[in-house]
């Protein structure tokens, strides 16, 4: 069972563009959507997240919407540059234990390129 | 700024071997987990270990897998007798408690390839 799903796949825009990636989620009990940004070589990095309570959330050109009547959450990138080309995880969990964290469920990335 | 360290970068062993993949999560943190990334593919859950204690683990975690924390310091992973399907990069993470803590910073990752 795929808890978090992902798309697109892979996604290429221009320098400037604005990239939309998608997840939808299936449990209801998740209260915590972290996104991470992966480059080559290296380990997931948090890199902006959100709670059910919050409709938007944005850190500098970063932008999550979260719908909870559809269990859907995407992430947007204003003003992309080929620096932000790297592959993206939305993820999805619930604290344990108070306000610790659980166990992450990722979506299966989605590669961005942004072309000069 | 602390960071996960995991040790070696990348690891090749011959199937049927045992590996130990070592990792030293930040100094304050108290929850700890393995996650592992097949070429490829998205990140998976392995196991999450608090208290000296195994708190959740995944299909994936059987019994050709162990974690331990030997130390203060290190968290270590155990893969007892190794498969072509072990190939993988391996991710150590850890999390803080408390309230707000709810990041999980992440390894650099060893890649274990089994030949």
């Amino acid at each position: 069972q795929q808890q978090v799903k992902q798309s697109p796949q892979s996604l290429i825009v221009q320098k400037g563009g604005i990239p939309i990636i998608n997840c939808a989620y299936e449990n209801t009990a998740f209260d915590y959507f972290p996104w991470y940004q992966q480059f080559p070589g290296k380990g997931p990095a948090l890199l902006i997240a959100i709670r059910p309570d919050v409709s938007e959330k944005k850190e500098g050109r970063f932008t999550i919407s979260f719908n909870k009547s559809a269990k859907q959450f995407s992430l947007h990138i204003m003003d992309s540059q080929p620096g932000d080309s790297a592959t993206y995880f939305c993820a999805a969990t619930y604290r344990d234990r108070g306000s610790t964290l659980g166990r992450l469920y990722f979506g299966r990335g989605t590669q961005l390129t942004v072309w000069p | 700024e602390p960071e996960v360290t995991q040790t070696p970068s990348h690891q090749v062993t011959q199937m049927g071997q045992e590996v130990i993949l070592r990792c030293v999560p930040i100094s304050n943190h108290l929850y700890f987990y393995w996650y592992r990334q097949i070429l490829g593919q998205k990140v998976e859950f392995l196991v999450s270990f608090y208290n000296n204690e195994i708190s959740e683990k995944s299909e994936i975690f059987d019994d050709q897998f162990s974690v331990e924390r030997p130390d203060g310091s290190n968290f270590t992973l155990k893969i007892r007798s190794t498969k072509l399907e072990d190939s993988a990069m391996y991710f150590c993470a850890s999390s803080a408690r408390g309230r707000g803590s709810t990041e999980a910073f992440f390894g650099q990752g060893t890649r274990l390839t089994v030949v």
